[in-house]
């Protein structure tokens, strides 16, 4: 079966740098997200991508957080100065052609970026 | 907005017992859906359940929805010490776009063989 791919698997930085953690979507799939999990706590929505343009984003998504997609496979988030609270597994997620407002889609995620911050 | 809750938080059985867990949410749904989380890995997509839907099977699982009590449960049946995981429940809010879901904190299922 076809896989949301990521990359690194672990990252560990010092608060107040910039790091960039990589997903590479299934290739036919045209919407992608990024959600995270802080340790023993929910998983949480960040962002949603489309059509090269965010198509929405949670509280959580401040002005440190940005999302790009440099070329046709890869999709990135990037967290400009980290906090010790943006320690998290962060998952990249896909889905395939749908409409946009029809939720009888699954999400197919990544295995995530386990980010410590220091 | 949009909540959901798992319980139990942890679950411990034998294999070959079954293992029940429910999830209850806030607002109402178009869907409900399950998903599954072995440690250290991503989640994966078990079963959805439509709100028109009252019980859907899949394999060894068996989820049912009860959308007058905004709750639904999850049913592994004859459980290997391979369903260790974390499992999830997640829905939309009304309004939300797709792909944003609502998850809940999950139950932690061990198998004991």
């Amino acid at each position: 079966e076809p896989e949301v791919t990521q990359t690194p698997s672990h990252q560990v930085t010092q608060m107040g740098q910039e790091v960039i953690l990589r997903c590479v979507p299934i290739s036919n799939h045209l919407y992608f997200y990024w959600y995270r999990q802080i340790l023993g706590q929910k998983v949480e929505f960040l962002v949603s991508f489309y059509n090269n343009e965010i198509s929405e984003k949670s509280e959580i998504f401040d002005d440190q957080f940005s999302v790009e997609r440099p070329d046709g496979s890869n999709f990135t988030l990037k967290i400009r100065s980290t906090k010790l609270e943006d320690s998290a597994m962060y998952f990249c997620a896909s889905i395939g052609t749908a409409t946009f407002y029809a939720t009888n889609e699954k999400l197919f995620f990544g295995s995530g970026t386990q980010l410590s911050v220091l | 907005s949009q909540q959901g809750e798992e319980d139990p938080q942890a679950l411990s059985i034998q294999e070959g017992e079954n293992a029940t867990m429910n999830c209850s949410y806030k607002t109402s749904i178009n869907n409900l859906q399950w998903y599954r989380q072995n440690s250290g890995r991503g989640l994966v997509h078990l079963i959805l359940i439509r709100s028109n839907e009252r019980e859907k099977h899949s394999g060894r699982l068996r989820v049912t929805l009860d959308t007058s009590k905004k709750s639904s449960s999850l049913l592994i049946t004859a459980s290997r010490a391979a369903d260790t995981a974390s499992y999830f429940c997640a829905m939309y809010d009304r309004g939300s776009t797709l792909g944003r879901l609502y998850f809940g904190r999950g139950t932690q299922l061990t198998v004991w063989p």
